[in-house]
């Protein structure tokens, strides 16, 4: 959904650099979500937030952590990138009292040497 | 957290056939979603179910939700080249969603 941006769309790094994954969303949704995409496993939730001043964990928040600068933006950072870290990654936007719908970003694929 | 088990993993079919995919909990689910991720794309929610036996159709998909909603399946009639991806079924439950593994669907014209 071109509302929803992610930057970069693709980034390689080394083992133990610290990665910034941005998400930024032009549909006035309250709610945001990151999720790692890995082959066989699905979508799994790493954080989410309600409003500016709302963070949660997901399922696998370990290695992670977020910053909602705005209700527009919602930033992913892995502070010392590890290679099992190699995943692609969707920001998703979500309105509460909605009909429950996501709407994803394009994805970013990081690579982790 | 909410688990969610969905088959198969992958499916072939030939343009023209039918094709199913299931998603099973061994717990009462509040609701069901379904979702398309077309290849190199991002997911795309299709529908949400609600209720208990609930059928709902857009053209030729059909979503069931079980009398016990503790399962739902996404049926494809006359499989089609543009209906190749994979399909998700996923929960939203306090405040969070959780996905199935999917099922990738592969369509030989």
């Amino acid at each position: 959904d071109a509302d929803v941006t992610q930057t970069p769309r693709n980034r390689i790094t080394k083992t133990g650099k610290r990665i910034m994954l941005e998400c930024s969303q032009t549909k006035g949704h309250d709610r945001m979500y990151w999720y790692r995409q890995d082959p066989g496993l699905g979508l799994r939730l790493i954080y989410y937030s309600f409003d500016v001043k709302d963070i949660n964990k997901g399922e696998i928040s370990d290695g992670y952590s977020v910053s909602r600068q705005a209700q527009a933006k919602f930033s992913l950072s892995l502070e010392s990138a590890i290679p099992n870290q190699t995943a692609l990654y969707f920001c998703a936007t979500c309105r509460t009292g909605g009909t429950d719908t996501q709407y994803f970003g394009p994805g970013t694929r990081l690579t982790v040497l | 957290g909410q688990q969610v088990m969905q088959i198969p993993q992958y499916q072939h079919v030939q343009e023209g056939e039918d094709f199913t995919t299931y998603c099973n909990s061994s717990t009462t689910l509040s609701n069901i979603q379904w979702y398309k991720q077309r290849p190199g794309g991002h997911p795309v929610f299709l529908i949400q179910l609600v209720k208990s036996g609930e059928v709902k159709k857009q053209k030729r998909l059909t979503f069931q939700f079980g009398e016990a909603k503790k399962n739902s399946s996404l049926h494809i009639t006359a499989t089609q080249t543009t209906d190749v991806g994979t399909y998700f079924c996923a929960v939203h439950n306090f405040n969070k969603f959780y996905f199935g593994s999917g099922t990738k669907l592969n369509v030989k014209p």
